[in-house]
Formats: structure tokens, C-alpha cells, sequence
């Protein structure tokens, strides 16, 4: 079947200190991988996605490679900030499913 | 551009009574999810409607939970009657897309509605 598994949180950092948020699926046939953001009190919002392998999601400072061959899409940021602390959200659609599968959630701190 | 309007933000509510959920989906968007987010768990689809049509509802527990959306637009998901594990966060999300494409078309979530049920 088709799952998303991510690190667990709460990832806590000091601002301007650098970020991965591990992601890794299992998916039959091709999916397309997502990372959404939800800060508190409100619903999810994209932040980036990739549709298909060797392909790079960026936005606001985050990026994530579709890596087919290790089944990831990592989130990276160079140098987070306060403003960025919420829970971050890896999913993956399957073409012809329409249906997205969310891994559990990380949530980020990050600290003055 | 307005995006996805849920009504009511929080619901507190007795076991055994019965309650609604509102979603108004952005303007043009034929396609509309319904989500059950658990506490620290992410997203799980409930339904998902083609214009009026609901074209996967597998997810949905049918004996208490149902949902419609009449003319393809606004919908309403219905508990009756709640039990205490449905305390949880329902969101509704809508796309523009419909069709073998529409795995890859962005889904814009509203800000959900929190029920706790008593």
C-alpha cells in the first residue's frame, strides 16, 4: 500500500540554525510528494511539491528533492526563523488515486 | 481570492447528539474533500466530491457520518449520532482539477472545525 512515514517531533532550534525534516514513502506506481505546513489554528497550507523523481520543491527558503532512488523528499531550510514554527506535513498522491496519504506530522519550534 | 470558508471554528457537544459541519469550497473549484485529522496524526479523506457526486467514500463510516453537496458547491458533513472518539479536527479542502489529472492538483484545506465531543 501507499504510506509516508516522518521523523518524529518536536524538532526545536535556535533561529538561523538549518533544517531537515526526514521523509520517506512507499507508493505503487508514481506518485507525486508534498509538503504542507499547518501554524496554529489554521489549515494546512502547500509549501512545495514535486511531481515526479529528480525534480526540486522550493519555496519561502525550503526545498525538497524527490529522490526515487531512496524513496525521501526531505525538507531542507538553510536558516529557519520564529515565524516558521508550525507542523510540517509530508504527503503523496498517486496518479489516478486523487486520494493524498499524510505521514504524522513534525512539528518545528524554533527559538528567538 | 477567498479561500476555503468552514463553519462552525469549534463545536462542544453531548454523545448521542447529532451535529453539522459547513464548507464553502473556492469559487470554481469542482473538487471537494472532507478530512479527519486526529491529535497529532495527519489528514484522513473522508469523501471526495466530483461537482455533486461523491466519487470516493470508502473512508466514510456510513452508519453515523454523511455527507452532501448540493449543486456542486457548498457541502455539509453530518454526525448523528456522535460518539466520543469522533473529538477531532474536520477539515474540508478544495481543487480545481477533476479527472485522471487532478492527483497532482493542489488541494487548498480550510481552517477546519474542532468538535469535542462530551
Amino acid at each position: 500500500g501507499n504510506s509516508v512515514t516522518q521523523m518524529e517531533g518536536p524538532v526545536t532550534l535556535s533561529e538561523e540554525a538549518f533544517l531537515t525534516i526526514n521523509c520517506t514513502y512507499t507508493a505503487t506506481g508514481y506518485p507525486s510528494l508534498f509538503w504542507y505546513v499547518q501554524y496554529p489554528g489554521e489549515g494546512l497550507q502547500l509549501l512545495l511539491k514535486a511531481t515526479k523523481a529528480d525534480d526540486k520543491g522550493s519555496n519561502k527558503g525550503f526545498e525538497a528533492t524527490y529522490r526515487k532512488e531512496t524513496t525521501s523528499f526531505h525538507l531542507e531550510k538553510g536558516s529557519v526563523q520564529v515565524s516558521d514554527s508550525a507542523v510540517y506535513f509530508c504527503a503523496l498522491s498517486v496518479r489516478g488515486t486523487y486520494k493524498y496519504i499524510f505521514g504524522t506530522g513534525t512539528r518545528l519550534k524554533v527559538l528567538a | 481570492e477567498a479561500g476555503v470558508v468552514q463553519s462552525p471554528r469549534y463545536k462542544i457537544i453531548e454523545k448521542k447528539q447529532p451535529v453539522a459541519f459547513w464548507c464553502n469550497p473556492i469559487s470554481g473549484h469542482n473538487t471537494l474533500y472532507w478530512y479527519l485529522q486526529n491529535l497529532g496524526q495527519g489528514p484522513e479523506l473522508l469523501i471526495r466530491y466530483e461537482n455533486e457526486e461523491a466519487v470516493d467514500d470508502s473512508q466514510l463510516p456510513k452508519d453515523r457520518f454523511s455527507a452532501e453537496r448540493l449543486k456542486g458547491v457548498d457541502s455539509t458533513l453530518k454526525i448523528q449520532p456522535a460518539e466520543l472518539g469522533d473529538s477531532a479536527v474536520y477539515l474540508c479542502a478544495s481543487s480545481s482539477g477533476q479527472g485522471a489529472t487532478s492527483s497532482t492538483d493542489t488541494q487548498y484545506f480550510g481552517p477546519g472545525t474542532r468538535l469535542t465531543v462530551l
